[in-house]
């Protein structure tokens, strides 16, 4: 069975572009989040989509960034206009079970590393 | 507000040695979940363990081990005999009822041959 796949695995852009990020989440996982990591930081939570409804955005840093889920099974997060303390690895991470609990494990992708110049 | 830190930046070990990875975590929650992520230079996070609030049982699973601490707040993470492919970051985070985790910084592990 295939994890949680993400694409591109790298993608280097300058300042001010647009770049779209792909998440494939396991098959049959309602639960699909995303987080990131700047250089040098913690891994911090993105948002949580629960098939296509986004549940908890609470982390998504301002308004150039844009998560989607249309039809509850690929996300996408696009940034625009990228800045450069947008560099870092984005993660993409799918769960089994009912959102309100642990019922499942967490799956993480590979990431997608993104570096702005 | 939920805040995990792992202290350590990086360690290195010789191999065959064993090596205590440092996690203390704070949280107001009576429930919460605690967990240890490996990310190897492939990049994916790798489960290894979840543990609840209420099980303060330590855990063994072949060369590894965890000591949860509620009195200080500490879940610790222990590699016996290490090898080589252990080399990695090691995360430790921290959640309450959905999988919105506090992450550490993480821990460099390097073992040489």
């Amino acid at each position: 069975e295939a994890g949680v796949t993400q694409f591109p695995s790298h993608s280097v852009i300058e300042k001010g572009q647009t770049v779209t990020l792909r998440c494939d989440p396991i098959s049959g996982h309602d639960n699909l989040y995303w987080y990131r990591r700047v250089m040098g930081k913690e891994i911090k939570f993105l948002l949580h989509f629960v098939k296509e409804s986004k549940q908890d955005e609470s982390g998504m840093p301002n308004n150039r960034f844009l998560a989607e889920r249309t039809g509850g099974t690929y996300s996408t997060l696009k940034v625009q206009p990228a800045e450069l303390e947008d560099s870092g690895v984005y993660f993409c991470a799918s769960s089994q079970g009912d959102y309100r609990g642990l019922t499942g494990e967490l799956f993480f992708g590979e990431g997608s590393r993104l570096t702005v110049l | 507000a939920q805040k995990v830190t792992q202290a350590q930046t990086e360690i290195s070990v010789v191999e065959k040695e064993d090596v205590t990875l440092d996690c203390v975590y704070e949280t107001r929650d009576t429930t919460y979940y605690l967990f240890w992520y490996k990310q190897p230079p492939s990049g994916e996070l790798v489960f290894l363990i979840r543990r609840n609030s209420f099980d303060e049982q330590n855990e063994i699973s072949g060369r590894y081990s965890w000591n949860f601490q509620k009195s200080t707040s500490s879940f610790n993470f222990t590699i016996t005999a290490s090898q080589v492919v252990d080399s990695a970051v090691y995360f430790c985070a921290l959640c309450r009822s959905n999988y919105k985790l506090t992450f550490g910084k993480g821990t460099l592990l390097t073992v040489n041959p």
